[in-house]
Order: C-alpha cells, then sequence, then structure tokens
C-alpha cells in the first residue's frame, strides 16, 4: 500500500519557538495533503487542506497565521507551527491523496496517514 | 455541516464476546471508512463502502453501509486482545465539485479487550 512517513515523530520544544513538521508521500504522488490534530482520547480534527501549489485552506477556528502550510511539491507538505504554547501541544497527523474528485467516481483515491508526530511544548 | 456520531463511545469486553460499533449521521456520504488507530500511531484504514446496503468482510470483522449511506456498523466476532484500539469512522464528503472536499471523522469508539 501506499506510505506516508513523518518527520520528525516526536519533538519537544520551549515556548515561543516554531516548529517545523514534514510529511511526505513516499510511492505516490499527493495532489491533495491534509493536516489533522488529535488530543488525548479524541477524535481526529482537521485543521487545514492543501493542494500542490496553492494556499492551504483552513477549517474554521484554525490560525493560519500560527499554523503555516506549505505543499510546494507533490510528495511533500510541511506545516510550521509558529510561536508555539502548551496549548499547541498535541498529535499532528498528516494524510495525502493521490488525486482529486472527478466526474462518473463515485469516490476519490484512499487517504493514506502518517505516522504522526507528538508536539510537546514546555 | 455534516456530523458523524458514533456509538458507544467506549467498549471493554472479554476476549471472545462479539460487539458492534455504530456510526450516524444526519448527511449522505459518497462513502465511508473505517479506520483502527493505536496509541501513539496514525489510523490504518480497515475498509471503504460505497454502495448503501453494502457489506464487507474482513475476516472477523464485518463492515455494514446503510440503504440511505448514513450510516455504516462495525461487528467483531470473537474479540481478541489484538482488536484493541480506537475505532474511527469517517465521512467522505465527495459530493460536489468543490476542489477542497473533505472527510469527516468520527469520535471514535475506544475498544478495550480483555484476555
Amino acid at each position: 500500500g501506499a506510505v506516508v512517513s513523518q518527520h520528525p515523530s516526536w519533538v519537544i520544544c520551549k515556548s515561543g519557538t516554531s516548529v517545523k513538521i514534514e510529511c511526505r508521500s513516499l510511492d505516490f504522488q499527493a495532489t491533495t495533503m491534509f493536516w489533522y490534530r488529535q488530543f488525548p482520547k479524541q477524535s481526529l480534527m482537521l485543521m487545514a487542506t492543501s493542494n500542490e501549489g496553492s494556499k492551504a485552506t483552513y477549517e474554521q477556528g484554525v490560525e493560519k497565521d500560527k499554523f503555516l502550510i506549505n505543499h510546494a511539491s507533490l510528495t511533500l507538505s510541511t506545516l510550521t507551527v509558529t510561536s508555539a504554547h502548551p496549548e499547541d501541544s498535541s498529535f499532528y497527523i498528516c494524510s495525502a491523496r493521490a488525486s482529486m474528485w472527478r466526474p462518473g467516481r463515485p469516490f476519490r483515491d484512499t487517504q493514506y496517514f502518517g505516522p504522526g508526530t507528538r508536539l510537546t511544548v514546555l | 455541516t455534516q456530523l458523524l456520531e458514533q456509538s458507544p463511545q467506549f467498549l471493554s469486553i472479554q476476549e471472545g464476546e462479539n460487539l458492534t460499533v455504530y456510526c450516524n449521521s444526519s448527511s449522505v456520504f459518497s462513502s465511508l471508512q473505517w479506520y483502527r488507530q493505536e496509541p501513539g500511531e496514525g489510523p490504518v484504514l480497515l475498509v471503504t463502502v460505497v454502495t448503501g446496503g453494502e457489506v464487507k468482510k474482513l475476516k472477523r470483522l464485518t463492515f455494514q453501509f446503510g440503504d440511505a449511506r448514513k450510516d455504516s456498523s462495525l461487528h467483531i466476532t470473537a474479540a481478541q486482545p489484538g482488536d484493541t484500539g480506537l475505532y474511527l469512522c469517517a465521512g467522505d464528503n465527495a459530493i460536489g465539485q468543490a476542489s477542497y472536499d473533505k472527510v469527516i471523522f468520527g469520535p471514535g469508539t475506544s475498544l478495550s479487550v480483555i484476555p
């Protein structure tokens, strides 16, 4: 199956610093990537959707100036948490999708999830 | 706004028992997926259901998509400790022309199978 990697797998940083998380599709080209965050014992909450070469679309309540997303290539998307604070501590998960909706198809290609990045802000 | 609900939220059973997890919505989805997630890892896709009334089996797991494509169920037969995890349903909002379609996740069902 398709493989999506994330780097780093975990990171600990001081309050006020910025942290960059990378999401890579290893064996397919991902025109669309999604970023989620997950708090303990809760479900995945979509933060933003990014399409290669265009600006990300952020979900309501997600600060786009704080969570910078760059999807510069078909295999790489990055999420930068700027001026991180303890409340930003969470499990961040990315997913990648190979193609977009096309007429005649009942659903698009499957999302493949990365292993997640545990961010702890002290 | 689509909203997926799952029940039960938590489930603790003995090894060998059967269980069913439900996923419900007031909206129609083009497809619905079930994922299993273990602590500290990303979700792993179990199945995608597309057609209303569809039933899919994966070893001891049976998945059903409601006729109206608004709900789904996951039934596990003879649960084993290895089935322990967070089970997530997710609806694919693929109806429409927008390029920024998204997948909506349910709140999850945390399953614990006791040996």
